[in-house]
């Protein structure tokens, strides 16, 4: 089946480590996304990618890094400078071609900060 | 920039009658995407109906239908015969259709918590 995988779906940092979630389509999109929930706050852009190689700050990419070396995955890292990790992280990627039509997510990965 | 705006942050409704959610946004563009995405407590993020804005007719899903007031940029989600299964986060989104201008993807209201009661 086609989709978006996240991983780890659960996952609890020590203040001061860098953790890394996983983002892998196999859908053959171009563009993927990565987005951060808080309750009462939508779904706020992080950072954004349109080709392998190239990637674009969202709104709120201070204390993240990303990289696309792979079509398939997008990976996020979440810096010991993000003041406030503590959150739910959803990946998504592009279901029509050009930057139209709706974005395709996957189940998302919950981090917390001990 | 684009700004979306649920005013509603919490409905309720019985099992098996109308509930409408509310969507406001705010565009200078005359070409883009409306959404409404429902997240259940699973989380996943799942496309209940989409409207493209050079589209008079308003678009429709089953029990899902759309008010689409271009000119008052309002969008506003009807759910008929609700159903147990229809209590989640409901998510109203806008994208750009401007060559270019969708590149970073959707701008989402804060949501709406939709509440069943049987």
């Amino acid at each position: 089946d086609g989709g978006i995988t996240q991983s780890p779906k659960y996952l609890f940092r020590k203040e001061g480590q860098n953790v890394t979630l996983s983002c892998e389509q196999n859908l053959n999109h171009d563009a993927m996304y990565w987005y951060r929930q808080d309750p009462g706050q939508g779904l706020r852009l992080i950072y954004y990618s349109q080709i392998v190689n190239d990637f674009q700050k969202g709104d709120i990419a201070e204390g993240y890094s990303v990289s696309r070396e792979k079509k398939e995955s997008f990976p996020l890292t979440v810096t010991s400078a993000q003041k406030n990790p503590t959150a739910f992280y959803l990946c998504a990627s592009n279901r029509e071609f050009a930057n139209t039509g709706e974005l395709f997510f996957g189940e998302g990965s919950r981090l917390t900060v001990l | 920039a684009q700004t979306v705006t649920q005013s509603q942050p919490e409905m309720s409704v019985q099992e098996a009658e109308t509930v409408t959610l509310s969507c406001t946004y705010d565009t200078s563009e005359s070409d883009y995407y409306l959404f409404w995405y429902k997240q259940p407590p699973s989380r996943q993020m799942i496309l209940v109906i989409r409207q493209e804005a050079y589209k008079q007719q308003n678009a429709t899903e089953n029990r899902f239908s759309v008010n689409f007031q271009k000119a008052a940029k309002s969008f506003s989600l009807k759910i008929s015969d609700s159903q147990l299964g229809d209590a989640a986060m409901y998510f109203c989104a806008y994208r750009s259709a401007k060559s270019g201008g969708g590149a970073d993807g959707l701008t989402f209201g804060k949501g709406t918590h939709l509440i069943i009661q049987p």
